[in-house]
């Protein structure tokens, strides 16, 4: 049973555009999520967190959102880039104290020059 | 430091045969991960270990699976027998609970495994 899920598994966005992929989680008891991006041959990396006591988290041209209420979150990058093209993966931290990461199946993003 | 090394970056194997893959975690990081990666279920934890302990290993799919990490330096995983299944890029991750990226978990580069 997935308990993060990413629907979208591809987006294609013009270069300077908004690029926005979405996350859905089932777990209410999530307290913390991430979004990881990954180049091909290359490992995940980390990009940008928020916890559940937020609603939104800044870093340059990224922004996470999070709806706690519909279970829901979003990241937004502005402008997209080129180098932006890579699948991201959405993760969430299962209830404190047991540290691991359960992450979504990634959405590939593709930024058209 | 070099980040999670793991070893060997691409392995084919037969089905039936034994496979391990081999990690180093970042020095000083108590906390490894084992995922892997499909296109059905994305990046899936299938064990964890914290201060060289397995915490979690709800994750892992068969008996065919098991892994372990005899010292802080370094964990194996290991599939016996092999399956066209298995089939897959499998990624070590550790994490430090202490300091400033104490949220943050770093991948190493991934085995691509193949069974034919």
């Amino acid at each position: 049973d997935q308990q993060v899920k990413q629907n979208s598994p591809s987006l294609s966005v013009q270069e300077g555009r908004i690029s926005i992929l979405n996350c859905d989680y089932t777990n209410s008891m999530f307290d913390y999520f991430l979004w990881y991006k990954k180049y091909p041959a290359e490992g995940p990396t980390f990009l940008i967190s928020i916890s559940s006591i937020k609603d939104k988290n800044e870093d340059g041209r990224f922004t996470v959102f999070l709806n706690k209420s519909a279970k829901h979150l979003s990241l937004h990058i502005v402008p997209s880039q080129p180098g932006d093209s890579a699948v991201y993966f959405c993760a969430a931290s299962s209830p404190s104290g047991t540290y691991k990461y359960i992450f979504g199946t990634g959405t590939r993003l593709k930024v058209l020059a | 430091d070099a980040g999670v090394i793991q070893s060997p970056r691409h392995e084919v194997t037969e089905m039936g045969q034994e496979v391990t893959l081999r990690c180093k975690p970042i020095s000083g990081h108590d906390y490894l991960f084992w995922y892997r990666q499909t296109m059905m279920r994305g990046l899936e934890l299938l064990i964890y270990f914290n201060n060289n302990v397995p915490i979690d290993d709800s994750g892992m799919p068969e008996d065919r699976f098991s892994a372990k990490m005899p010292n802080a330096s370094f964990s194996t995983l290991k599939i016996q027998p092999s399956e066209p299944r298995d089939s897959a890029v499998y990624f070590c991750a550790s994490r430090s609970t202490w300091g400033a990226k104490s949220t943050e978990a770093f991948f190493g580069q991934g085995t691509r495994l193949t069974v034919v």
